[in-house]
């Protein structure tokens, strides 16, 4: 099993709501990431979990919230966003983050904010 | 911070050669990807080069020369399923993460 699946796949929210994306893996990688992608630009890292712990965050506005409970699940939360945060959300595993390992992509959720 | 340039466009040939550039200056450089992502999909990785030379995987190869900061994607005997958004990657060397920056990627189209 060599894949990331992602749900839902489509999401819309109000700037008021609450909501998760999920994502999970079964290679027993042990890094896991989120990335933000807008239309026609490259991914943007916004988190990296390593074992289960939260190792990079690249100054995400604390209205995304991520949470690893498991080495295969990652969740991230979503509150009070804001139109602007409309995109494709892409999750990620990789073997390790010692070396490089190549990251495997999930579909994505593309999220609408109204 | 890192600063990756590919060109925006490519439009090729069926049956043909296409070389995709990436420049790159980064800090800590500590790998370079490609990804290929068609639209609407998840990004596949294609290949990684660490060392300097040439990589190569079936139709696909790619090069590295690190004291240029350059590298290349070659896609021989293209096919029309080859149309696609090809993204240079580059790892920064930095504790605590694999962390990827991508370049903007380059869209390519496969025409007959």
């Amino acid at each position: 099993d060599t894949e990331v699946t992602q749900t839902p796949k489509h999401l819309v929210m109000g700037m008021t709501n609450k909501k998760s994306l999920k994502c999970e893996q079964h290679m027993g990688h042990r890094a896991m990431y989120w990335y933000k992608q807008k239309a026609k630009k490259p991914p943007e890292l916004m988190f990296v979990y390593s074992y289960e712990k939260l190792s990079i965050n690249e100054s995400v506005p604390s209205r995304f919230s991520p949470e690893c409970p498991n080495s295969s699940l990652l969740n991230l939360h979503l509150h009070a966003l804001q139109p602007e945060d409309s995109a494709l959300y892409l999750c990620a595993s990789s073997q390790d983050v010692g070396v490089t390992y190549e990251q495997y992509f999930g579909p994505g959720t593309r999220l609408t904010v109204t | 911070g890192q600063n990756i340039d590919q060109p925006t466009e490519m439009t090729a040939t069926e049956g043909a050669i296409v070389q995709i550039n990436c420049t790159y200056q980064t800090s800590g450089f500590n790998g370079l990807f490609w990804y290929q992502q068609h639209a609407g999909e998840a990004p596949t990785f294609l290949s990684y080069n660490v060392l300097d030379g040439l990589e190569e995987k079936g139709r696909f190869s790619s090069f590295l020369s690190r004291s240029k900061g350059y590298s290349y994607l070659l896609l021989k005997e293209l096919q029309m399923k080859d149309s696609a958004s090809y993204l240079c990657a580059v790892r920064e060397g930095r504790g605590g993460g694999n962390k990827l920056t991508f370049g903007t990627g380059t869209q390519l189209k496969v025409e007959l």
